[in-house]
């Protein structure tokens, strides 16, 4: 099955700590993207890559970060510098050259 | 910084109906998208449509675009309880970044179909 996968689908953080979410796709997409979403709000960007070892800030990458060492991976980091972490987090990816993008199935983050 | 405003909030049903929704945008585009979320779950793509065309159909779905007015129309025809979801439109980013590839998403619409 082609597609793109996050995990995990629900994560729960302490107050300081760093979490890390998993984006992995198999569509062979060059381009990948990371998403906020707020309830009743659009989507926000946080960080994107359109090329392997290669990534830009979004609109709010404050207290976030990311690494893209191989083409099917995208992982995100949620910092301690993030005030305001509770949130669902989504993974898309899009060919090079198109708008398209295929997104995965999200993860809630909570912050205890 | 969001792009699309769309109209209304939310939007409330019965079968059978048709629902429209509306997004307006501020900038040149390329195209304009619309995507589906159902609660809690990613977002699906349902249609693209070209800054050169007005209008494009697929399936029960109709979308209309103005590039006078900057603003598009995504039009389900005979709704059912299984579109109950929000629905997102979204411009490409070419005349703000320069840059393919990425998106600007309005806030959404909520559709709720009653059976």
């Amino acid at each position: 099955d082609g597609g793109i996968t996050q995990s995990p689908k629900y994560l729960f953080r302490k107050e300081g700590q760093n979490v890390t979410l998993s984006c992995e796709q198999n569509l062979n997409h060059d381009a990948m993207y990371w998403y906020r979403q707020d309830p009743g709000q659009g989507l926000r960007l946080i960080y994107y890559s359109q090329i392997v070892n290669d990534f830009q800030k979004g609109d709010i990458a404050e207290g976030y970060s990311v690494s893209r060492e191989k083409k099917e991976s995208f992982p995100l980091t949620v910092t301690s510098a993030q005030k305001n972490p509770t949130a669902f987090y989504l993974c898309a990816s899009s060919m090079q050259g198109t708008d398209t993008q295929y997104f995965g199935p999200g993860t809630r983050l909570t912050v205890l | 910084s969001q792009q699309g405003e769309e109209d209304p909030q939310a939007l409330s049903i019965q079968e059978g109906e048709n629902a429209t929704m509306n997004c307006s945008y501020k900038t040149s585009i390329n195209n304009l998208q619309w995507y589906r979320q159902n609660s809690g779950r990613g977002l699906v793509h349902l249609i693209l449509i070209r800054s050169n065309e007005r209008e494009k159909h697929s399936g029960r779905l109709r979308v209309t675009l103005d590039t006078s007015k900057k603003s598009s129309s995504l039009l389900i025809t005979a709704s059912r309880a299984a579109d109950t979801a929000s629905y997102f439109c979204a411009t490409d980013a070419w005349w703000i970044y320069n840059q393919g590839g990425k998106l600007i998403f309005g806030q959404g619409t909520e559709l709720s179909v009653k059976p």
